[in-house]
């Protein structure tokens, strides 16, 4: 059973439609959520680190938000230069650095 | 900030032979991680190392894979003998210890590997 679920696989966007990203957990006492951004051909690019359940943050048409079992990627008014893959990932407690589990991620694509 | 530097982009071999995939991470970095990508698995931790040591390996699939940091500018990791099911792309990160809010994965552009 994966311990970090992303949803939807892929989602497809008008440029101005805005709409979220879905990364749950199975694993209970989260240490940290990350989400990363990754670009065809690329590695992923670190977007935000959340902490605690109610947090929240911010960058450009991005918004990431925290609570108990999930996150969510909030993207408002999206633009065609926001499509990519988003890959959220998990440190989970007891395991150290080396276990960021990932999730498969959201393909988005933002048509112009 | 040239970033995290991995070469080859590109590699294709048969069945077999030995490939040998190489990484620079970020100067100063003390953490090197290495990463599987496949559509069914999604990203898989390899192996990760601590100021050059290996820490913890439970990542890496089997005795055909081994990885090396002899210093804290280079990293490799080796298939010996490959198989058609290691064909994937192959991601090296670093990282900074401390505040996890300061020190998130920097991540290479991968290699792409492809044994037939």
């Amino acid at each position: 059973e994966d311990q970090v679920t992303q949803s939807p696989e892929a989602l497809r966007l008008q440029e101005g439609e805005s709409s979220s990203l879905n990364c749950s957990y199975t694993v209970s006492g989260l240490r940290g959520l990350f989400w990363y951004r990754q670009d065809p051909g690329k590695g992923p690019e670190f977007l935000f680190t959340l902490y605690s359940a109610g947090e929240e943050k911010e960058k450009e048409r991005l918004k990431a938000t925290l609570t108990k079992k999930e996150s969510f990627l909030h993207i408002t008014a999206p633009k065609p230069e926001d499509s990519a893959t988003y890959l959220c990932a998990g440190l989970f407690p007891n395991s150290g650095y080396s276990t960021l589990t990932f999730g498969k991620g959201t393909m988005l694509l933002v048509s112009p | 900030d040239a970033g995290v530097i991995q070469s080859p982009r590109h590699e294709v071999t048969e069945m077999g032979q030995e490939v040998t995939l190489r990484c620079k991470p970020i100067s100063g970095h003390d953490y090197l991680f290495w990463y599987r990508q496949t559509m069914m698995r999604g990203l898989e931790l390899l192996i990760y190392f601590n100021n050059n040591v290996p820490i913890d390996d439970s990542g890496m699939p089997e005795d055909r894979f081994s990885a090396k940091m002899p210093n804290a500018s280079f990293s490799t990791l080796k298939i010996q003998p490959s198989e058609p099911r290691d064909s994937a792309v192959y991601f090296c990160a670093s990282s900074l210890q401390g505040s996890w809010e300061y020190s998130p994965l920097h991540f290479g552009n991968g290699t792409r590997l492809t044994v037939t």
